[in-house]
């Protein structure tokens, strides 16, 4: 099946400094990108709709201010987590998706933020 | 309600078959989805059914699909210690976006 690649997979930063995970699909043109959010025994809160092109769609109650999506060509979106405080540690997890609806995710890896 | 729902934990003794519901919320979903994560890890898409199905059987899986009711299932047979995950079961809402249930715990023991 397709690739994709998420970076980093772990990340340990400061309180207030910005963090920036790449999602990049390896083997497809992934024209739309989604950007999850997983806590500790939780399952997947969906942050945001990534196009390529385009802005993001965030979801409610998702600041965008603070979780910047960049979706720059068809094989790279970036998440970047601004200002960054110990409640943003989480697990983020991209996806992405072929061109046509109902066509399968491919997920990454998952980028483990720890902000202390 | 807008979240998709699933039972929290399953316990079975290995070699005894697993099975994992869902309730989901959009009805004109196109495909629905079986993922596995396994601890600290991303997700696995383990089989996906399209929305004019039924069933679908996949080696040690069947998925099972009750459009009236919007009920999912996923039947593992012959569970084994390597099958000890989380399963999350998504649904296709508005065609764009994958939403993911609640997730289940699935412990298997000897």
């Amino acid at each position: 099946g397709a690739v994709v690649s998420q970076h980093p997979s772990r990340v340990i930063c400061k309180s207030g400094t910005s963090v920036k995970i790449e999602c990049r699909s390896l083997d497809f043109q992934a024209t739309t990108m989604f950007w999850y959010r997983q806590f500790p025994k939780q399952s997947l809160m969906l942050m945001a709709t990534s196009n390529e092109g385009s802005k993001a769609t965030y979801e409610q109650g998702v600041e965008k201010d603070k979780f910047l999506i960049n979706h720059a060509s068809l094989t790279l979106s970036t998440l970047t987590v601004t200002s960054a405080h110990p409640e943003d540690s989480s697990f983020y997890i991209c996806s992405a998706r072929r061109q046509g609806v109902g066509t399968e995710a491919f997920f990454g890896q998952g980028t483990r933020l720890t902000v202390v | 309600g807008e979240d998709v729902e699933q039972s929290l934990f399953l316990s079975v003794r290995e070699g005894d078959s697993s099975v994992i519901n869902c309730t989901y919320t959009d009805s004109s979903s196109t495909y629905l989805y079986w993922y596995k994560q396994e601890p600290g890890a991303g997700l696995q898409l383990l089989t996906y059914i399209f929305s004019n199905m039924d069933m679908k059987q996949d080696q040690r899986l069947t998925v099972l699909l009750n459009k009236k009711d919007k009920h999912l299932s996923l039947r593992i047979a012959d569970t084994q210690t390597g099958d000890s995950a989380i399963y999350f079961c998504a649904e296709d809402r508005r065609g764009d976006k994958l939403i993911f249930g609640t997730g289940t715990r699935l412990q298997v023991f000897p």
